[in-house]
């Protein structure tokens, strides 16, 4: 079954950088659209970034554009997000996600998610 | 990229049917059939409940509904169960080729 393990979370000071990792089996990851979404404390989820199955289509949210950068590695079935310039309203759990596309090549929805992991910006 | 408007609470008692509502506008929910909603249980990953509006996934209770008119959709939960106190969130296609959650609404089976 499909398997989405986030790991790199932890305590970095403001204005340091990250780099979260999430590790995927149980699906062809080459396949598929990627998502980071993320939810601060006692807040509701915010939508990161995604890209596309080739790599070539990426988009930000807003709140970290310039700031974050998604890419994937097919061979190792990985997916990153390298976050700079950190905030302390960047502190949250991140998550990464499927999306099903069903061939349109827009997301329609985000289908199997990690358990998480804790990013905490803090001095 | 401002965030759909959900109710923040909604309540109902074991056996009773509850409607949450998603409130958009014509460049998200009202202009794409690309509606989702998410069951989240605290500490636990997020779960996909409906997609395309109303389409449900393989083993989601036939008890979760969704619907969509104009820029509002709308998730119906029937007969009510215990276990479906959670969080819940809708999340829509933008026509800027992004992504965009509801606020969340917590469900409370009294």
């Amino acid at each position: 079954q499909v398997q989405l393990v986030e790991s790199g979370g932890g305590l970095v000071k403001p204005g340091g950088s990250l780099r979260l990792s999430c590790a995927a089996s149980g699906f062809t990851f080459s396949d598929y659209y990627m998502s980071w979404i993320r939810q601060a404390p006692g807040k509701g989820l915010e939508w990161v970034s995604y890209i596309s199955d080739s790599g070539r289509t990426i988009y930000y949210a807003d709140s970290v554009k310039g700031r974050f950068t998604i890419s994937r590695d097919s061979a190792k079935n990985s997916l990153c997000l390298q976050m700079d310039s950190l905030r302390a309203e960047d502190t949250a759990v991140y998550y990464c996600a499927t999306i099903r596309t069903y061939g349109s090549g827009s997301p329609h929805h985000f289908e199997d998610w990690g358990q998480g992991t804790l990013v905490t910006v803090s001095s | 990229q401002s965030a759909l408007t959900q109710p923040a609470s909604v309540s109902g008692s074991p056996g009773q049917s509850i409607t949450i509502s998603c409130t958009g506008t014509s460049s998200d929910v009202g202009g794409y059939n690309y509606v989702s909603w998410y069951q989240h249980h605290p500490g636990k990953a997020p779960k996909l409940m409906i997609y395309d509006v109303s389409n449900r996934p393989s083993g989601v209770s036939n008890r979760f509904s969704g619907s969509k008119s104009g820029n509002t959709a709308s998730l119906t939960i029937s007969g009510l169960q215990a276990e479906d106190e959670a969080d819940f969130y809708c999340s829509s296609y933008t026509s800027s080729s992004t992504l965009v959650f509801g606020g969340g609404t917590k469900l409370t089976v009294l």
